[in-house]
């Protein structure tokens, strides 16, 4: 299976606390993204880094690349109970169209 | 606003029947269309790669005759789960992407739930 791994599985921090989610893959890529999906709902972007990138930020999110070590991290800065949901990286594995997920993290923020 | 809608978001049917699942594309022609199935808990695994007036492209595993998909216009995928089986039972869920940069983010719609009894 090309599909990458994502630690931890799951995450309970409360409000207010930063959230670290990371991200390994396996195949040579262009770009990874990541996304977001409250429960029984579909998948909503967040952000996308290219692999010739290192770091990338948007609003409270941060998102940091090593193609070296096939890895990515998805720091959530100030987390709100709003922010609980399943965060999933994605690569497109150097083809122009498909994109493979990760197992994911399911991140929970407490009042 | 959504860009991606798919019908119907819940749906129970019994052992033996088929289901349809549509993705239509809002205020956008899309070409090629992706459909995922997810277990509870889990990743998206991608199923097949539907493509607007040719055939789908399927992931290896996934049976054609099992579930078939149409893309007949620019706006609008089906999927039908033919003979669904109580194992069929899973959430279904559709993507596209608005026509543009290579590599563009996918837009998914809201997902079906199937219970197969």
């Amino acid at each position: 299976s090309q599909q990458g791994e994502e630690d931890p599985q799951a995450l309970s921090i409360q409000e207010g606390e930063n959230a670290t989610m990371n991200c390994s893959y396996k195949t040579s890529i262009n770009n990874l993204q990541w996304y977001r999906q409250n429960s029984g709902r579909g998948l909503v972007h967040l952000i996308l880094i290219r692999s010739n990138e290192r770091e990338k930020h948007s609003g409270r999110l941060r998102v940091t690349l090593d193609t070296s070590k096939k890895s990515s991290s998805l720091l959530i800065t100030a987390s709100r109970a709003a922010d609980t949901a399943s965060y999933f990286c994605a690569t497109d594995g150097g083809t122009a169209s498909k994109l493979t997920f990760g197992t994911g993290t399911r991140l929970q923020v407490t009042l | 606003g959504a860009v991606v809608s798919q019908h119907p978001s819940r749906v129970i049917c019994k052992s033996g029947t088929s289901v349809k699942i549509e993705c239509r594309s809002l205020d956008f022609q899309a070409t090629t269309m992706f459909w995922y199935r997810q277990f509870p808990k889990q990743s998206l695994m991608l199923m097949a790669t539907s493509n607007e007036g040719s055939k789908a492209t399927y992931e290896q595993g996934v049976e054609k005759d099992k579930f078939l998909i149409n893309h007949a216009s620019l706006t609008l995928s089906t999927l039908t789960v033919t003979s669904a089986h109580p194992e069929d039972s899973s959430f279904y869920i559709c993507s596209a992407r608005i026509p543009g940069p290579k590599n563009s983010p996918l837009h998914f719609g809201n997902g079906t739930r199937l219970t197969v009894t």
